[in-house]
């Protein structure tokens, strides 16, 4: 058990750029999840995949944001056009089943210019 | 829609004094209350589940405890090392698999 990797660790764009964030899940989860944190607050979800599909995402994922799990290992998460306020931690988790715990990344931290 | 709320938001403790988190919820249909360490710079790293009321877990000095409307995490004679904050979630029936997470309590604890 590696844990769950993420990459890069730290991302620094200017407004307006896209970026692109990496997930490695826990090998055998099946389910992945994508959450951002800002400084002092809670994690907040985003989308959660299992396998290859995408079967939620939260009214915070607006049209620029896009994520993809191709092949039901790895995932990706886009941000198009980023703004001042996608400033955040981007944090990714997995786990075995619907009410088995989440295990969370070191997260991207993102820091628009 | 589901909340939690957690107290107090900061706690300064001495080294061997024992206190209490609280973790105050509302959802539609508990499944499950998590509750998670983050170190500063770090993901959350997971402590316990708790799925009914009553239930109970330990893990070196914490325990957590579960009710029908709260969750608290005990700590005993905390170590310095036992600095972080703590964040508690729940997952409800009516939100699929997501994790509604409160805002954490950040503890210090002095030598």
């Amino acid at each position: 058990d590696t844990g769950v990797s993420q990459d890069p660790r730290h991302k620094i764009t200017k407004r307006g750029q896209n970026v692109t964030f990496r997930c490695d899940p826990i090998s055998e989860h099946n389910r992945l999840y994508w959450y951002r944190q800002t400084l002092g607050q809670g994690p907040e979800f985003l989308t959660y995949f299992q396998n290859e599909a995408q079967l939620e995402k939260s009214r915070l994922l607006s049209d620029r944001f896009s994520a993809e799990r191709p092949k039901g290992s790895f995932s990706t998460l886009e941000i198009q056009r980023t703004e001042q306020g996608d400033s955040a931690m981007y944090l990714c988790a997995s786990s075995l089943g619907r009410m088995q715990p989440q295990h969370f990344g070191d997260g991207t931290r993102l820091s628009i210019l | 829609e589901d909340q939690v709320t957690q107290s107090p938001e900061a706690l300064r403790l001495q080294e061997g004094e024992s206190s209490s988190l609280n973790c105050s919820y509302t959802v539609s249909g508990l499944r499950g209350l998590f509750w998670y360490r983050q170190d500063p710079g770090k993901g959350p790293e997971f402590l316990f589940t708790l799925y009914s009321a009553g239930e109970e877990k330990e893990k070196e000095r914490l325990k957590a405890t579960l009710t029908k409307k709260e969750s608290f995490l005990h700590i005993t004679a905390p170590k310095p090392e036992d600095s972080a904050t703590y964040l508690c979630a729940v997952q409800a029936g009516t939100s699929g698999s997501r994790l509604t997470f409160g805002e954490g309590t950040q503890l210090t604890v002095n030598p």
